[in-house]
């Protein structure tokens, strides 16, 4: 059973707009979401995280937020550059545990 | 740094052969993690080591899978006898220590069971 889940299997976004990718969970303890930006044939690689007692995190063109009510994480990226043309992860951790959704597949068009 | 280290980077096999799959993690970091990777699930994670101990294998699929981590430095993940079903790609992951948030992962191995 998917404790995390991105229900949008794929994403296109003109360059320059924002691109909003995002996640829904079920446990309520998870106490640290992250998202992971993957390249093919690469490892995942950590892009931005949010502590649970928290509902807003930037860096950058990155922001997450969470909404922890909605059980909901999204990831807005702005402005959206072909270069972010990726598959998204988000992770959930609580305490031993760690959960990754299936991924988001964002195409920037230039 | 050189980063997580994995090999090969792919593995094509015959159904009932041994598999192992090999991982050298960045170098100070006390947790290593081995996680699968497919289309239908996403990244599940099978296993993870903490200062070499297996902490949590509840994620291995069945006894056929089987991980250890003899020093700080290197793990392998095998599968025996491997079957069509393993084929994915296998990733292996470091942190600093287990409650980091942030793990680095490796290139990945892909396995191709025919």
């Amino acid at each position: 059973d998917q404790q995390v889940k991105q229900n949008s299997p794929s994403l296109s976004v003109q360059e320059g707009r924002i691109s909003i990718l995002n996640c829904d969970y079920t446990n309520s303890m998870f106490d640290y979401f992250l998202w992971y930006k993957k390249y093919p044939a690469e490892g995942p690689t950590f892009l931005i995280s949010i502590s649970s007692i928290k509902d807003k995190n930037e860096d950058g063109r990155f922001t997450v937020f969470l909404n922890k009510s909605a059980k909901h994480l999204s990831l807005h990226i702005v402005p959206s550059q072909p270069g972010d043309s990726a598959v998204y992860f988000c992770a959930a951790i609580s305490g031993n545990q760690f959960y990754f959704g299936t991924g988001t597949s964002l195409t920037v068009i230039p | 740094d050189a980063g997580v280290i994995q090999s090969p980077r792919h593995e094509v096999t015959e159904m009932g052969q041994e598999v192992t799959l090999r991982c050298k993690p960045i170098s100070g970091h006390n947790s290593l993690f081995w996680y699968r990777q497919t289309m239908m699930r996403g990244l599940e994670l099978l296993i993870y080591f903490n200062n070499n101990v297996p902490i949590d294998d509840s994620g291995m699929p069945e006894d056929r899978f089987s991980a250890k981590m003899p020093n700080a430095s290197f793990s392998t993940l095998k599968i025996q006898p491997s079957e069509p079903r393993d084929s994915a790609v296998y990733f292996c992951a470091s942190s600093t220590h287990r409650t980091a948030p942030e793990q680095y992962f490796g290139p990945g191995t892909r396995l191709t069971v025919t």
